[in-house]
């Protein structure tokens, strides 16, 4: 079973355009993250979700848009994808919100390229 | 601001050998500090969460130490194995909330 399950695995698509990645969990976790790992490797947070409400953003361009209809799932929507949004975003969730003694849990990741 | 840095970048080992990875951040006020593992193509495993208050945590042939005093981590393998080939990221929770992570070690153990 899968814990953090995110989808598309792999995402190309032309500037301008808008698209959307979904992720979900299955460890009844009250809170989840979207990461953004960049070329060189880094990642870095996006934004935390606990029990549906926004509780970490980040300096992200508005164009970035999460949603949450539930805990269990927190998707993020991207509009007019630019070349530098190129990247793996992850999905994580933790039972708690950090700071917290619990582990986060990460979904494989999803390859954004954008031409 | 608080940094993280983990030094090297890139570490090759012939099977067998011990090796201590290493990871060192600015600032001492955090919360917990986890190592992880990233295998190519895949998303990150949790290997090891150690609290403020420890001074460090083992999960077999691991062992992760924690010195705050001087803004230091370290991730010992014992007896490397070529499965154990992948990136390692060392990650600081703060207060804040967020995780703050460092570029990696990438691992080859040649067979």
């Amino acid at each position: 079973d899968t814990a953090v399950s995110q989808t598309p695995k792999y995402l190309v698509t032309q500037m301008g355009n808008d698209k959307s990645i979904k992720c979900e969990q299955n460890l009844g976790h009250d809170t989840m993250y979207w990461y953004k790992q960049d070329s060189k490797k880094f990642l870095k947070i996006m934004f935390s979700y606990n029990n549906k409400e926004l509780i970490i953003n980040e300096t992200v361009p508005n164009r970035f848009s999460p949603k949450s209809p539930d805990k269990a799932h927190l998707n993020l929507h991207i509009n007019s994808l630019e070349l530098g949004d190129s990247a793996v975003y992850f999905c994580a969730s933790s039972l708690h919100p950090a700071p917290n003694g619990n582990t986060i849990y990460f979904g494989e990741g999803s390859w954004l390229t954008v031409v | 601001k608080q940094e993280v840095t983990q030094i090297p970048a890139a570490l090759s080992v012939p099977e067998g050998e011990n090796l201590v990875l290493n990871c060192s951040f600015t600032d001492s006020a955090i919360y917990n500090l986890q190592w992880f593992r990233q295998d190519p193509g895949k998303g990150l495993t949790s290997l090891l969460l150690i609290q403020s208050s420890q001074r460090e945590q083992t999960s077999g042939r691991l062992n992760a130490s924690l010195d705050k005093s001087s803004g230091r981590s370290t991730l010992y393998i014992a007896a490397s194995q070529p499965g154990d080939s992948a990136t390692y990221l060392c990650a600081l929770s703060s207060n804040t909330g967020k995780l703050i992570f460092g570029q990696g070690t990438t691992l080859q153990v040649k067979p």
